[in-house]
């Protein structure tokens, strides 16, 4: 199962900062917190992904608190090619096996 | 460069039948897994392959699914007997194997149809 919870769906609007939240209470110190999402039709895409500092890279922001018991994915100027599922995703094994165990997500829909 | 490949794009096949979904990976990649993706579902892992090392194989929901990489890079994900239960995308990704960073780059899948 999954150890991370999202809300099922978001709405934003264009050029405006989305921004995505996520619990993962059960985190074990040494797993990572990895954000994909997923274009209609495509295979998923990495977005970033982090350990316990903020994160940013080209493409978004990531927020964790401090207990990292929860995180944020930010998209600082959503446009509508954004519109996705968005995936929230703890490591689990480690070395013997990288599999990532994909949730529900949250569809992000982005408004003209 | 190129990314990681998959054919077909589409499979239509009949209750029954045995298929074969080939994934091509990102050269270099020393990684490979297996996922599928029901209609309206998220991914649900199959099978990951590293390098020579056995390969984890608790995501096959039954003894008619079997992979296998040959030469440490293309693999093939085989399904037996067919059912209708099966049909879903069937998605396969790479990755390097650098500690605990673990970018898969994924492929556009293929669109299994049972009928």
């Amino acid at each position: 199962d999954a150890k991370t919870t999202q809300p099922p769906s978001m709405d934003c609007a264009e050029g405006r900062a989305a921004n995505l939240p996520c619990n993962h209470s059960t985190i074990s110190g040494n797993e990572y917190v990895y954000w994909y999402r997923q274009i209609h039709s495509q295979g998923p895409q990495y977005i970033i992904h982090g350990l316990k500092n903020n994160e940013t890279n080209e493409m978004a922001s990531l927020i964790i608190t401090e207990d990292r018991k929860s995180s944020t994915l930010i998209l600082p100027h959503a446009t509508l090619r954004d519109t996705a599922v968005y995936y929230c995703i703890v490591r689990v094994g480690g070395g013997a096996t990288n599999k990532l165990i994909f949730g529900t997500g949250t569809l992000l829909a982005v408004q003209p | 460069g190129a990314g990681v490949s998959q054919s077909p794009s589409n499979k239509v096949t009949e209750k029954g039948k045995d298929v074969e979904l080939r994934c091509d990976p990102i050269s270099g990649h020393t990684a490979l897994y297996w996922y599928r993706q029901s209609l309206g579902q998220g991914l649900e892992f199959l099978i990951y392959f590293q390098g020579n090392s056995a390969p984890d194989k608790s995501g096959l929901p039954s003894d008619r699914f079997s992979a296998e990489r040959t030469g440490g890079s293309v693999s093939t994900l085989t399904i037996q007997r067919t059912q209708q239960e099966d049909s879903a995308v069937y998605l396969c990704a790479s990755s390097h194997q650098r500690g605990p960073y673990n970018e898969q780059f994924f492929g556009p899948g293929t669109r299994l149809t049972v009928l």
